[in-house]
Protein backbone atom coordinates (compact mmCIF):
# COMPACT_ATOMS: atom_id res chain seq x y z
CA UNK A 1 0.00 0.00 0.00
CA UNK A 2 0.87 3.46 -0.89
CA UNK A 3 1.97 5.93 1.84
CA UNK A 4 2.00 9.35 2.12
CA UNK A 5 3.51 11.62 4.05
CA UNK A 6 3.89 15.29 4.91
CA UNK A 7 6.05 16.58 7.62
CA UNK A 8 4.61 20.01 8.31
CA UNK A 9 1.62 19.91 10.58
CA UNK A 10 1.82 23.97 10.67
CA UNK A 11 3.11 26.58 9.14
CA UNK A 12 3.15 30.50 9.01
CA UNK A 13 4.01 33.15 6.85
CA UNK A 14 3.77 36.50 6.23
CA UNK A 15 1.38 37.79 3.42
CA UNK A 16 3.38 38.16 0.25
CA UNK A 17 5.75 36.06 1.23
CA UNK A 18 7.39 32.53 -1.12
CA UNK A 19 6.38 29.54 1.17
CA UNK A 20 7.10 24.93 0.39
CA UNK A 21 5.30 22.49 1.97
CA UNK A 22 7.02 19.47 1.75
CA UNK A 23 5.34 16.23 0.73
CA UNK A 24 6.84 12.38 0.09
CA UNK A 25 5.55 9.41 -0.73
CA UNK A 26 6.29 5.57 -0.80
CA UNK A 27 5.20 3.52 -3.74
CA UNK A 28 6.63 0.96 -5.86
CA UNK A 29 4.65 1.92 -8.96
CA UNK A 30 6.52 3.42 -11.83
CA UNK A 31 3.20 5.58 -13.30
CA UNK A 32 0.91 7.57 -10.94
CA UNK A 33 -0.46 10.95 -10.17
CA UNK A 34 0.37 13.20 -7.39
CA UNK A 35 -2.08 15.95 -6.41
CA UNK A 36 -2.28 19.01 -3.87
CA UNK A 37 -5.63 19.78 -2.81
CA UNK A 38 -6.98 22.49 -0.05
CA UNK A 39 -9.45 22.77 2.04
CA UNK A 40 -10.35 26.43 3.68
CA UNK A 41 -12.45 26.38 6.98
CA UNK A 42 -15.18 26.31 4.52
CA UNK A 43 -14.47 22.42 3.99
CA UNK A 44 -14.76 22.18 0.74
CA UNK A 45 -11.65 20.20 -1.64
CA UNK A 46 -10.41 22.10 -4.21
CA UNK A 47 -7.64 21.26 -6.36
CA UNK A 48 -4.70 23.63 -6.50
CA UNK A 49 -2.40 21.50 -9.00
CA UNK A 50 -1.91 18.02 -10.39
CA UNK A 51 1.07 15.83 -11.32
CA UNK A 52 2.13 13.34 -14.07
CA UNK A 53 4.75 10.94 -12.76
CA UNK A 54 5.99 10.03 -16.58
CA UNK A 55 6.32 13.90 -17.11
CA UNK A 56 9.40 15.38 -15.83
CA UNK A 57 8.54 19.01 -16.50
CA UNK A 58 7.05 20.51 -13.21
CA UNK A 59 3.72 21.65 -13.16
CA UNK A 60 3.15 25.18 -12.19
CA UNK A 61 -0.85 26.98 -11.73
CA UNK A 62 -0.15 30.60 -11.44
CA UNK A 63 1.49 31.04 -8.49
CA UNK A 64 1.51 27.47 -7.40
CA UNK A 65 4.24 24.76 -8.65
CA UNK A 66 5.59 21.74 -7.64
CA UNK A 67 8.94 20.15 -6.91
CA UNK A 68 8.74 16.54 -8.37
CA UNK A 69 11.50 14.29 -7.56
CA UNK A 70 10.61 10.88 -8.62
CA UNK A 71 13.32 9.29 -7.91
CA UNK A 72 13.31 10.85 -3.85
CA UNK A 73 9.51 10.21 -4.22
CA UNK A 74 9.14 14.03 -3.17
CA UNK A 75 6.52 16.25 -4.54
CA UNK A 76 6.31 19.97 -2.63
CA UNK A 77 4.23 22.82 -3.42
CA UNK A 78 5.30 25.80 -3.48
CA UNK A 79 3.15 29.06 -2.92
CA UNK A 80 4.57 32.37 -4.30
CA UNK A 81 3.06 35.48 -3.23
CA UNK A 82 1.19 34.53 -0.49
CA UNK A 83 -2.19 35.74 0.09
CA UNK A 84 -4.99 35.76 3.15
CA UNK A 85 -7.29 33.71 0.75
CA UNK A 86 -4.45 30.95 0.74
CA UNK A 87 -4.87 30.27 4.31
CA UNK A 88 -6.23 26.78 4.80
CA UNK A 89 -4.72 22.94 5.02
CA UNK A 90 -3.29 21.63 2.19
CA UNK A 91 -3.49 17.90 1.38
CA UNK A 92 -0.64 15.78 -0.57
CA UNK A 93 -2.59 12.73 -2.38
CA UNK A 94 -1.04 9.52 -4.94
CA UNK A 95 -3.29 8.09 -7.13
CA UNK A 96 -1.78 4.95 -8.20
CA UNK A 97 -2.76 1.73 -9.77
CA UNK A 98 -3.31 3.13 -13.14
CA UNK A 99 -2.82 -0.66 -14.18
CA UNK A 100 -5.95 -1.80 -13.02
CA UNK A 101 -8.00 1.47 -13.59
CA UNK A 102 -6.71 3.34 -10.78
CA UNK A 103 -10.54 2.36 -9.27
CA UNK A 104 -7.99 2.34 -5.72
CA UNK A 105 -9.23 6.24 -4.97
CA UNK A 106 -6.26 8.51 -3.34
CA UNK A 107 -4.48 8.16 -0.69
CA UNK A 108 -4.23 11.39 0.89
CA UNK A 109 -1.27 12.93 3.52
CA UNK A 110 -2.35 14.00 7.02
CA UNK A 111 -2.50 17.94 6.13
CA UNK A 112 -0.63 20.86 6.46
CA UNK A 113 -2.52 23.84 8.14
CA UNK A 114 -0.99 27.26 6.31
CA UNK A 115 -1.65 30.18 8.01
CA UNK A 116 -1.16 33.36 5.80
CA UNK A 117 -0.55 36.28 8.62
CA UNK A 118 -1.43 39.83 7.32
CA UNK B 1 -23.43 23.09 -12.69
CA UNK B 2 -24.12 21.52 -9.55
CA UNK B 3 -21.53 19.33 -9.81
CA UNK B 4 -21.27 16.60 -6.56
CA UNK B 5 -24.02 17.43 -4.32
CA UNK B 6 -24.30 15.92 -0.83
CA UNK B 7 -27.26 15.97 1.60
CA UNK B 8 -27.31 16.44 4.54
CA UNK B 9 -24.94 18.91 5.28
CA UNK B 10 -25.04 17.78 9.44
CA UNK B 11 -26.48 15.34 10.95
CA UNK B 12 -26.81 14.07 14.73
CA UNK B 13 -27.39 10.60 15.10
CA UNK B 14 -27.68 8.37 18.38
CA UNK B 15 -26.30 4.97 18.70
CA UNK B 16 -27.65 2.46 16.51
CA UNK B 17 -29.99 4.14 14.87
CA UNK B 18 -29.05 4.14 10.86
CA UNK B 19 -29.28 6.20 8.43
CA UNK B 20 -28.41 7.37 4.47
CA UNK B 21 -25.88 10.23 3.55
CA UNK B 22 -27.28 10.99 -0.34
CA UNK B 23 -24.38 11.97 -3.10
CA UNK B 24 -25.29 12.75 -6.74
CA UNK B 25 -23.49 14.00 -9.31
CA UNK B 26 -24.67 15.50 -12.72
CA UNK B 27 -21.18 15.24 -15.06
CA UNK B 28 -22.04 11.85 -16.26
CA UNK B 29 -18.59 10.33 -13.95
CA UNK B 30 -18.10 7.17 -14.10
CA UNK B 31 -16.18 7.08 -11.19
CA UNK B 32 -17.62 7.71 -7.50
CA UNK B 33 -16.27 7.30 -4.00
CA UNK B 34 -16.66 7.99 -0.39
CA UNK B 35 -14.15 9.40 2.14
CA UNK B 36 -14.10 9.81 5.78
CA UNK B 37 -12.19 12.76 7.20
CA UNK B 38 -10.97 12.63 11.17
CA UNK B 39 -9.55 15.38 12.90
CA UNK B 40 -5.67 15.01 12.13
CA UNK B 41 -5.88 13.18 9.45
CA UNK B 42 -6.48 13.01 5.59
CA UNK B 43 -9.33 11.75 4.17
CA UNK B 44 -9.58 8.05 4.57
CA UNK B 45 -11.34 5.53 1.23
CA UNK B 46 -14.85 3.87 2.13
CA UNK B 47 -15.99 2.66 -0.64
CA UNK B 48 -16.21 3.36 -4.45
CA UNK B 49 -18.02 2.48 -7.54
CA UNK B 50 -16.50 2.28 -11.21
CA UNK B 51 -20.09 2.12 -12.85
CA UNK B 52 -23.57 1.77 -12.28
CA UNK B 53 -24.29 -1.90 -10.62
CA UNK B 54 -20.42 -1.90 -9.61
CA UNK B 55 -19.26 -1.29 -6.38
CA UNK B 56 -16.23 -2.21 -3.51
CA UNK B 57 -14.41 -1.87 -0.58
CA UNK B 58 -11.70 0.75 0.53
CA UNK B 59 -9.42 1.34 3.18
CA UNK B 60 -11.87 1.59 6.09
CA UNK B 61 -15.36 -0.28 4.98
CA UNK B 62 -16.42 -1.63 8.11
CA UNK B 63 -19.98 -0.32 9.22
CA UNK B 64 -20.71 0.96 5.86
CA UNK B 65 -23.05 -0.08 2.46
CA UNK B 66 -23.32 1.13 -0.63
CA UNK B 67 -25.12 0.52 -3.71
CA UNK B 68 -24.95 1.63 -7.29
CA UNK B 69 -27.85 1.78 -9.43
CA UNK B 70 -27.70 4.87 -11.56
CA UNK B 71 -24.62 6.63 -12.87
CA UNK B 72 -25.76 10.10 -10.75
CA UNK B 73 -26.25 8.42 -7.40
CA UNK B 74 -24.09 6.70 -4.97
CA UNK B 75 -25.77 7.06 -1.58
CA UNK B 76 -23.76 5.88 2.10
CA UNK B 77 -25.72 3.49 4.52
CA UNK B 78 -24.37 3.26 8.11
CA UNK B 79 -27.00 0.29 9.25
CA UNK B 80 -25.86 0.97 13.35
CA UNK B 81 -24.19 3.65 13.65
CA UNK B 82 -21.21 3.62 16.01
CA UNK B 83 -19.36 7.00 17.71
CA UNK B 84 -16.71 5.84 16.05
CA UNK B 85 -18.28 6.79 13.21
CA UNK B 86 -18.58 10.36 13.90
CA UNK B 87 -16.42 12.09 11.22
CA UNK B 88 -16.99 14.31 8.08
CA UNK B 89 -17.84 12.30 5.01
CA UNK B 90 -16.70 13.43 1.07
CA UNK B 91 -18.30 12.14 -1.78
CA UNK B 92 -16.30 12.83 -4.70
CA UNK B 93 -16.29 11.69 -8.81
CA UNK B 94 -14.50 11.67 -11.79
CA UNK B 95 -15.00 11.18 -15.16
CA UNK B 96 -13.16 9.19 -18.22
CA UNK B 97 -12.29 6.92 -15.91
CA UNK B 98 -10.00 7.30 -12.97
CA UNK B 99 -6.87 5.21 -15.07
CA UNK B 100 -6.58 8.77 -16.79
CA UNK B 101 -5.47 10.29 -13.50
CA UNK B 102 -8.62 12.78 -13.64
CA UNK B 103 -8.73 15.29 -10.20
CA UNK B 104 -11.80 14.17 -8.59
CA UNK B 105 -14.95 16.40 -7.99
CA UNK B 106 -15.73 16.83 -4.01
CA UNK B 107 -18.58 17.45 -2.57
CA UNK B 108 -19.07 19.80 0.52
CA UNK B 109 -18.84 17.05 2.47
CA UNK B 110 -21.49 15.86 5.57
CA UNK B 111 -20.87 16.31 9.32
CA UNK B 112 -21.81 13.26 10.85
CA UNK B 113 -22.17 12.85 15.01
CA UNK B 114 -22.87 9.65 16.73
CA UNK B 115 -23.80 10.11 20.46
Amino acid sequence: AQTVTQSQPEMSVQEAETVTLSCTYDTSENNYYLFWYKQPPSRQMILVIRQEAYKQQNATENRFSVNFQKAAKSFSLKISDSQLGDTAMYFCAFLGGLSGGGADGLTFGKGTHLIIQP
Amino acid sequence: NAGVTQTPKFQVLKTGQSMTLQCAQDMNHEYMSWYRQDPGMGLRLIHYSVGAGITDQGEVPNGYNVSRSTTEDFPLRLLSAAPSQTSVYFCASSGTGQGAGQPQHFGDGTRLSIL
